[in-house]
Parts: C-alpha cells; structure tokens; sequence
C-alpha cells in the first residue's frame, strides 16, 4: 500500500521565521516528490520537486529529501502572511503507476503576523 | 508558460441536467488529467488521457464522461449527477505519463455545485 502521510496542522509560525513541513512516505523506491500550496478555494499550484538526496532551495523555498529515512520537507524561509495555505506532500511512486500522484493530506500553515 | 485554463468558474446544476466542463493547455503537453476535490481532502484522480487516448480510469461511475477532441482540450461531461458529485474539479497536464518525474501543472478548477 502506498502512502504519503502529513501532519494536518495547523501549524502556526509568526512571520519572519522559518515554516518547516513534513512528509513522509511508504516505498523506499519512490521515484519524485512533490509540493503543492493551495490557497482556500484554489487549485494547488507547484512550489518545488525534488528528485534526489539532498537539498534544493529556489528563492525562500528549500525542499529536502532524505531516501533512507522516506521523508521530504519543505522548509520556508522569512515566512510571510501570503505563505499561510495548505501545503500537499505528492510522490510518485514510479513503476507501473507513473502516471498517479499519491497525496498526503495536506498540512495547514498560519503565519502569525 | 504553464498555464493550464478551465471553464466555467462556477457550475450549479440540477440532477437532471445536462453539462461540461472545458480544459485548455497549450504548452505540448500530452497527459492529461481530470480530478476531483472535495473540501479539506486532497485530489482524487478520475481520468488520465495520454496522447489524446484515455489510459487510466480510476472507477467512476458512469455519469461522468471524459472526451479529448485534440492534444490541447480535454472535456469532462456531466450527466445526472447526485448532490454528493459537489466539488473542486481540477484539470492537469504533464508532459507525458511514462516519466516518474513528469511534473503536473493545475488549471484554477471548476467549482460544481449539484442542486
């Protein structure tokens, strides 16, 4: 069974501190990873993939994705009140179901102003 | 340019209606998908078309029909549905489905409500 599992929140950070997201997932061979902000009412729009071990940071964005411990994170620097939004954890888990996003179930960040 | 357009809006109709909902993408992409939300839930993949084919068809009922005229539209029509058929319908594209790392790409989404 192939799962991707996220603390649904609400996680509260004041602004201008770090926002750090969690995700972990069940295969071991899964082939990408995913994250997705969604604003109340909108469609998710695409912040970061990351494929390999390691980080990858794009602007106050950094995702981080450690394989043998099957977690991802998303950590969100300077945190601004336009940050505030649930943020969905998505894998691929590869093989036949390359086509087939697995969700978790989405972790709602506040920003405190 | 990603984007990825749907109409209308806003749908509401009744259980006896007759409806569609529309997709647009012009980036090349040739996967396509239609899911469906309901509130605090994440998506729910309903239908895949690669290349202009439909590919995966995750078990929905009948009462929802996906159609591909071409590589750039992609329609879902909408017949005798239940009230519990409410919901964000999402529209995507990637690339293409054979890659594990093909990135899917949101439209703004239908909002439908069932009367």
């Amino acid at each position: 069974q192939k799962e991707v599992e996220q603390n649904s929140g609400p996680l509260s950070v004041p602004e201008g501190a770090i926002a750090s997201l969690n995700c972990t997932y069940s295969d071991r061979v899964s082939q990408s990873f995913f994250w997705y902000r969604q604003y109340s009412g909108k469609s998710p729009e695409l912040i970061m993939s990351i494929y390999s071990n390691g980080d990858k940071e794009d602007g106050r964005f950094t995702a981080q994705l450690n394989k043998a411990s099957q977690y991802v994170s998303l950590l969100i620097r300077d945190s601004q009140p336009s940050d505030s939004a649930t943020y969905l954890c998505a894998v691929n888990f590869g093989g036949d179901s390359n086509y087939q996003l697995i969700w978790g179930a989405g972790t709602k960040l506040i920003i405190k102003p | 340019d990603t984007e990825v357009t749907q109409t209308p809006k806003h749908l509401v109709m009744g259980m006896t209606n007759k409806k569609s909902l529309k997709c647009e993408q012009h980036m090349g992409h040739r996967a396509m998908y239609w899911y469906k939300q309901k509130a605090k839930k994440p998506p729910e993949l309903m239908f895949v078309y690669s290349y202009e084919k439909l590919s995966i068809n995750e078990s929905v009922p009948s009462r929802f029909s996906p159609e591909c005229p071409n590589s750039s539209l992609l329609n879902l029509h909408l017949h005798a549905l239940q009230p519990e058929d409410s919901a964000l319908y999402l529209c995507a594209s990637s690339q293409e489905t054979y890659s594990s790392t093909d990135t899917q790409y949101f439209g703004p989404g239908t909002r439908l409500t069932v009367l």
